[in-house]
């Protein structure tokens, strides 16, 4: 089984600012399968970024994620008040996928 | 496609949980989806339970399979969980997900509004 760590746990920042998540497999992602999911209060998960760098449909372009092998970044270039919420990354590169545990942007 | 999950809110200790997705849209035979159950404990992170490909194939998370069983109905517009042997621990809102070949191996594109399911006596 993968293990996925997200890091940081938490991340405290303004509206505007720039946020960088960190998610770090403990085997490579060969394939580079490897998605980003935003959830909010209340709701289902989103898909925001899948195969590392491609952004969903509907997806603004602030978001953007990067990597390869064991190391995988999602960056939202400038924090709309809607982007606080919880992020999670997952690896689908074979049969037993896995989450991380999630990095929570809160409002600083 | 839209996915709904339905099934009891409760469930005693050691007994059965059952759960079924309906899809508005589409059937579960597709080769281009892969259906999948999720679960999320209050205040925690997410768990990939297992799936059901459009060919029939299953896959379940180590950590669950002796306890959990995924099919298909013959309807074609359903797919179902069932955990068995539940403790408090399996408390938790459990999501329907389709995994979508079309964006690589399968990243979960669509997801139920989930179904908040509580083990208790």
């Amino acid at each position: 089984e993968i293990v996925l760590t997200q890091s940081p746990g938490t991340l405290s920042l303004s509206p505007g600012d720039r946020a960088t998540l960190s998610c770090r497999a403990s085997q490579s992602l060969t394939s580079g399968f490897l998605a980003w999911y935003q959830q909010k209060p209340g709701q289902s998960p989103r898909l925001l970024i899948y195969g590392a760098s491609s952004r969903a449909t509907g997806i603004p372009d602030r978001f953007s994620g990067s990597g390869s092998g064991t190391d995988f970044t999602l960056t939202i270039s400038r924090l709309e008040p809607e982007d606080f919420a919880v992020y999670y990354c997952q690896q689908y590169d074979n049969s037993v996928k896995t989450f991380g545990q999630g990095t929570k942007v809160e409002i600083k | 496609v839209q996915l709904q999950e339905s099934g009891p809110g409760v469930v005693k200790p050691s007994q059965t949980l059952s759960l079924t997705c309906t899809l508005s849209g589409g059937t579960i035979t597709s080769v281009t989806y892969y259906w999948s159950w999720v679960r999320q404990p209050a205040g925690q992170g997410l768990e990939w339970i297992g799936h059901i490909s459009g060919t029939g194939r299953i896959n379940y998370n180590p950590s669950l399979e002796s306890r959990v069983t995924i099919s298909g109905d013959t309807s074609k517009r359903h797919f179902s969980l069932k955990l068995t042997s539940v403790t408090a621990a399996d408390t938790a809102v459990y999501y329907c997900v389709r995994g979508n070949y079309v964006l690589g191996r399968g990243a979960f594109d669509v997801w139920g509004q989930g179904a908040m399911v509580t083990v208790s006596s």
